[in-house]
């Protein structure tokens, strides 16, 4: 299967500051790219899509400003969560798809994000 | 609301024995399913895709597809330990690029 590369795979920051995270498809070319949390023992939750060259899409209820995103090319996606909370300590992980109509989605290895 | 419907388990099965995994979904216009296993801590692994009704077989996976009762489901053959973990079935929008997931089923395989 296609390889989605996810950068850093583990993080430990201050309130307050803001962490960046990468998402990049290796050997292929993703026009979309989606970014999901995951809480410990929860599932999967979707908080947007990332259209390269657009803005990004976001799910009900994921602040826009607080979670920037950007899609400045075809293999790379970036998440940025800014003025970070204790709250904000999660599992995010990014995948990505090809293009074509069945299309599997391909998951980066994930960032543990701890607020502290 | 377009959802995806997964028993949340534990589903227990002894070593060697068939595991089934099953899977409701609401997106009567969805042609693309999978089925991602996820260890604790670790990100999503596509297992199996299907597009069509009937059966594909893939090692000791088969993946069964229904679109006219929309249902999808995943037998494990031979369950070996190193099956356990969560079983997220997915279906792709009929209207949006975005994959929904089902929030997971827990499968343990006992020795």
């Amino acid at each position: 299967g296609a390889v989605v590369s996810q950068h850093p795979s583990r993080v430990i920051c201050k309130s307050g500051t803001s962490v960046k995270i990468e998402c990049r498809s290796l050997d292929f070319q993703a026009t979309t790219m989606f970014w999901y949390r995951q809480f410990p023992k929860q599932s999967l939750m979707l908080m947007a899509t990332s259209n390269e060259g657009s803005k990004a899409t976001y799910e009900q209820g994921v602040e826009k400003d607080k979670f920037l995103i950007n899609h400045a090319s075809l293999t790379l996606s970036t998440l940025t969560v800014t003025s970070a909370h204790p709250e904000d300590s999660s599992f995010y992980i990014c995948s990505a798809h090809q293009a074509g109509t069945n299309t599997e989605a391909f998951f980066g290895q994930g960032t543990r994000l701890t607020v502290v | 609301q377009k959802e995806v419907e997964q028993n949340s388990g534990p589903l227990s099965v002894p070593e060697g024995a068939i595991a089934s995994l099953n899977c409701t979904y609401s997106d009567r216009g969805s042609q693309s399913f999978f089925w991602y296993r996820q260890y604790s801590g670790k990100s999503p692994e596509l297992i199996m895709s299907i597009y069509s009704n009937g059966d594909k077989e893939d090692g000791r996976f088969t993946a069964q597809l229904n679109k006219a009762s929309q249902y999808v489901s995943l037998l494990i053959r031979d369950s070996q330990p190193s099956d356990s973990a969560t079983y997220l079935c997915a279906v792709k929008d009929s209207s949006a690029s975005k994959i929904i997931f089902g929030s997971g089923t827990r499968l343990s395989i006992r020795p």
